[in-house]
């Protein structure tokens, strides 16, 4: 049982360069997350997912793309990349079935993916 | 935008003495969560307390939740080296999006 796994751990990328960071879950939960760490901002949501095929927009969605095809994946996609998109990378997930232990469910985090981008 | 505040921004301790880390939030609440991260890590879950609940405990955890001043604390007995780390807390805000906000989170230093 792995858990929540990130890849790749670190990336360098050049101003207009595309990637995808995939995030994998084994605990067969349905939401899923992407956040952004920066120095002194906390965890900004990028993009969630309720369950495989949908995709919603969180905080910071500009620049970045989603999709979930199968509800154990979750990928993230820069399409052009951006200095400001320098960040570290964390991907989540939650369990969120039946109504006694939708509220006491925490998130489950991956180790995070540090992206530069120069 | 942030819905939990932690304070202090930072809090640097001698081993065996209790750290004491305060949240604040903004909007009414379904749960508040305290994560920890290590360096160079991912957030790991500590405590969940939901609004009808006053105080939890987990080991040397200790969790408050005053929902009248939308805040909360998190104390750490008998701190250990171990314990550097940042500590965030996290709100599921009422209305059941399910999507927690972060607060900025306390950096914890623990001198051996």
């Amino acid at each position: 049982n792995a858990g929540v796994t990130q890849t790749p751990k670190f990336r360098v990328l050049k101003t207009g360069q595309s990637m995808t960071l995939l995030c994998a879950q084994d605990m067969n939960h349905e939401y899923m997350y992407w956040y952004r760490q920066d120095p002194g901002m906390g965890l900004r949501l990028i993009h969630y997912s309720v369950g495989e095929g949908t995709t919603a927009k969180g905080e910071v969605p500009d620049g970045y793309n989603v999709s979930r095809l199968k509800k154990q994946n979750f990928l993230l996609g820069l399409e052009s990349a951006a200095p400001s998109q320098t960040s570290v990378y964390f991907c989540a997930s939650r369990h969120l079935r039946g109504e006694k232990s939708r509220w006491n469910s925490p998130l489950h985090f991956g180790n995070g993916t540090r992206l530069t981008v120069t | 935008s942030q819905q939990g505040e932690e304070d202090p921004q930072a809090l640097s301790i001698q081993e065996g003495e209790n750290a004491t880390m305060n949240c604040s939030y903004k909007t009414s609440i379904n749960n508040l969560q305290w994560y920890r991260q290590n360096s160079g890590r991912g957030l790991v879950h500590l405590i969940l307390i939901r609004s009808n609940e006053r105080e939890k405990h987990s080991g040397r955890l200790r969790v408050t939740l005053d929902t009248s001043k939308k805040s909360s604390s998190l104390l750490i007995t008998a701190s250990r080296a171990a314990d550097t780390a940042s500590y965030f807390c996290a709100t599921d805000a009422t209305g059941g999006s399910y999507i927690p906000t972060f607060g900025r989170g306390t950096s914890l230093i623990v001198h051996p």
